[in-house]
């Protein structure tokens, strides 16, 4: 399976309720990125998480990481519609090919008005 | 307004007839790459370029080619097209490596 993968593939939830979204991934890496994809278009960047933490915070999103288990979870409280989009993990290794940036295969975001 | 421009958005075109997508970028930053978005597989990255001069394969380089002759440029070459390239292609530029991207807008190309 590919490196940073997300899990669930897909998510339908109401509006005003919380979406979470995981990602595995299977080397070692420096950091741990989120992006947001509307449909069609470019990504868009939301967090940035570096290996020697294990949580952080942006508005209402909420990102986790644990390193023993290659795993990150993003949690988006309070959904709006247009919270609508896929949602992409990318890890950066932490050793060699530093420059490669592996994205997962994303889980797309439906939410309910 | 900091960028990344991709050119053309969309394309059609035929099995061996060279093509160039064009990338810029007005953030001065170092890294650039292309990416290509397949449904169920993600986005794969093709090539990356550290900095001017400097390139390297992803995980896709297979059928493409690139070159950094200046810093805000790096264009995507498919010297001899074939339908396997049909997809959705990204630019994207960070300051460094390791850090978060910016993407374009897209390329949509349809090798027929």
């Amino acid at each position: 399976s590919q490196q940073g993968e997300e899990d669930p593939q897909a998510l339908s939830i109401q509006e005003g309720e919380n979406a979470t979204m995981n990602c595995s991934y299977k080397t070692s890496i420096n950091n741990l990125q989120w992006y947001r994809q509307n449909s069609g278009r470019g990504l868009v960047h939301l967090i940035l998480i570096r290996s020697n933490e294990r949580e952080k915070h942006s508005g209402r999103l909420r990102v986790t990481l644990d390193t023993s288990k290659k795993s990150s979870s993003l949690l988006i409280t309070a959904s709006r519609a247009a919270d609508t989009a896929s949602y992409f993990c990318a890890t950066v290794p932490n050793s060699g090919g530093y420059q490669k940036v592996t994205f997962g295969t994303g889980t797309k975001l439906q939410v309910i008005p | 307004e900091a960028q990344v421009t991709q050119n053309p958005r969309y394309l059609i075109t035929v099995t061996g007839k060279k093509l160039t997508v064009t990338c810029s970028q007005n953030m001065n930053h170092e890294y650039m790459s292309w990416y290509r978005q397949d449904p169920g597989l993600g986005l794969r990255q093709i090539y990356y370029s550290m900095n001017v001069e400097v390139t390297d394969k992803g995980d896709v380089p297979e059928g493409y080619k690139v070159s950094r002759k200046e810093k805000r440029n790096f264009p995507l070459i498919l010297e001899s097209p074939s339908p396997n390239q049909t997809s959705l292609y990204f630019c994207a530029s960070s300051l460094q490596g390791r850090q978060p991207q910016h993407f374009g807008d897209g390329t949509r190309l349809s090798i027929l």
